[in-house]
């Protein structure tokens, strides 16, 4: 059974940095995409940017909201997956999940969630 | 950013009726040489992660269950639930896989009538 567990959300003060990191289990983790997206309270969801897998791995995108922010990187020898967040703004505050995605060249599909962590970007 | 809007914004279906969620893209997202389109839809439970329903465009993730179809091409899409269950109520979401970044539309929730 594929496992996703996110770590490390909480409340930050704006301006601040924050790394969450996600385990993934029950799947061969260099072989996925990973990503991460995120839903504001109430709102709709965002996704946030990826680090590709094998063929091309550790290749990233983001979204152009967070991009040169944000930074995903991932371990493959621990199955983890990292998302460094810098600079941070109030609107960066909401649940982060992490995804797994499948691999299709140079494009990817969302295949199964975390549960999510709560960010809270707040003085 | 290849922009999703989904029609309606939320609609009420009574028990075994049709509900039908429209998606378009801004630009096609489907690409020639291998006839596919980069669209799946989510469901999204109150309190849970988004579930992946469907994928290019039609093709059902195991386990989903045969009443919920999707269909579509280039920029226009459109989820089908055929006899809207209990369980269905729920958020659903497109989302294209086309071009980084990737994008979803804003969610059409679906009640019961």
């Amino acid at each position: 059974e594929v496992q996703l567990v996110e770590s490390g959300g909480g409340l930050v003060q704006p301006g601040r940095s924050l790394r969450l990191s996600c385990i993934g289990s029950g799947f061969t983790f260099g072989d996925y995409a990973m990503s991460w997206v995120r839903q504001a309270p109430g709102k709709g969801l965002e996704w946030v940017g990826f680090i590709r897998g094998k063929p091309h791995i550790g290749t990233t995108e983001y979204a152009t909201s967070v991009k040169g922010r944000f930074t995903i990187s991932r371990d493959d020898s621990t199955s983890i997956a990292y998302l460094q967040m810098n600079s941070l703004k109030s609107e960066d505050t909401g649940v982060y999940y992490c995804t797994r995605e499948r691999t299709y060249d140079w494009h990817a599909l969302i295949d199964s969630w975390g549960q999510g962590t709560l960010v809270t970007v707040s003085s | 950013d290849i922009v999703m809007t989904q029609s309606p914004d939320s609609l009420a279906v009574s028990l075994g009726d049709r509900a039908t969620i429209n998606c378009k893209s801004s630009r096609s997202i489907s690409y020639s040489p291998n006839n596919q389109n980069y669209l799946a839809w989510f469901q999204q439970k109150p309190g849970q992660p988004p579930k992946l329903l469907i994928y290019w465009a039609s093709i059902r993730e195991s386990g989903v269950p045969d009443r919920f179809s999707g269909s579509g091409s280039g920029t226009d899409f459109t989820l089908t639930i055929s006899s809207l269950q209990a369980e269905d109520v729920a958020v659903y979401y497109c989302h294209q896989y086309y071009s980084a970044p990737w994008t979803f539309g804003q969610g059409t929730k679906v009640e019961i009538k």
